[in-house]
């Protein structure tokens, strides 16, 4: 079936530090890709996403390029501030049956501090 | 136009008491999604409904669980006789009218649940 695996968390970051959060999947079909952030007490909020190969997702300074040669889909952000701190999800969508599901990775969370 | 809510945020229910999670979809949008998240862990797919139909239920444990998405009033998913492990959150997405595969689904904030 299905799956979606991100890297381990907790991470810790300085403010304006380099970010890269890594998600490969593993899915039949051509699914679509996303990037879900929960902030604390919150629900999810769609971050960014990818519908096919090569596209690039962006969003609030984020980025995700959907490379289906390694089926990554690894988010990214140049500079990262305080107030990113959250859990992170990524996510897929297959295009087949049962195509409203999504499948969640675990979450990283990251903390950013000043 | 208001996004998906979803009520009580926050739920305590002693072992044996029935629970009942509400969620009213974003307007306009006539199909619901209920996911579960156990902690430390992504979300799971739990049960998909249109208005009065349930489409897939796959994720739903086979007893004490149950939705129903009636033609007025929020969809509701109802726990009964709750025990421990049933302690998670519980997120309730929505979506418009088919719209094929790239439709976004909204989440609601969730209702989280611990059983005590």
């Amino acid at each position: 079936g299905d799956s979606v695996t991100q890297m381990e968390g907790p991470v810790t970051l300085s403010e304006e530090a380099f970010l890269t959060i890594n998600c490969t999947y593993t899915a039949t079909g051509y699914p679509s890709l996303f990037w879900y952030v929960q902030y604390p007490g919150e629900g999810l909020q769609l971050l960014l996403k990818a519908t096919k190969a090569d596209d690039k997702g962006s969003n609030k300074g984020f980025e995700a390029t959907y490379r289906k040669e390694t089926t990554s889909f690894h988010l990214e952000k140049g500079s990262v501030q305080v107030s990113d701190s959250a859990v992170y999800f990524c996510a897929l969508r297959n295009s087949g049956a049962g195509s409203y599901q999504l499948t969640f990775g675990k979450g990283t969370k990251l903390s950013v501090i000043p | 136009n208001a996004g998906v809510m979803q009520n009580p945020r926050h739920l305590v229910r002693r072992r044996g008491q029935e629970a009942r999670l509400r969620c009213s979809p974003m307007k306009g949008h006539s199909h619901v999604y209920w996911y579960r998240q156990l902690p430390e862990e992504g979300l799971k797919f739990m049960v998909y409904l249109q208005k009065e139909n349930i489409i897939d239920e796959s994720g739903m444990p086979k007893e004490r669980f149950s939705a129903e998405f009636p033609k007025e009033g929020p969809s509701i998913l109802r726990i009964q006789q709750v025990v421990r492990g049933d302690s998670a959150a519980y997120f309730c997405a929505s979506s418009p009218p088919d719209g094929g595969g790239n439709t976004e689904a909204f989440f609601g904030q969730g209702t989280r649940l611990t059983v005590v």
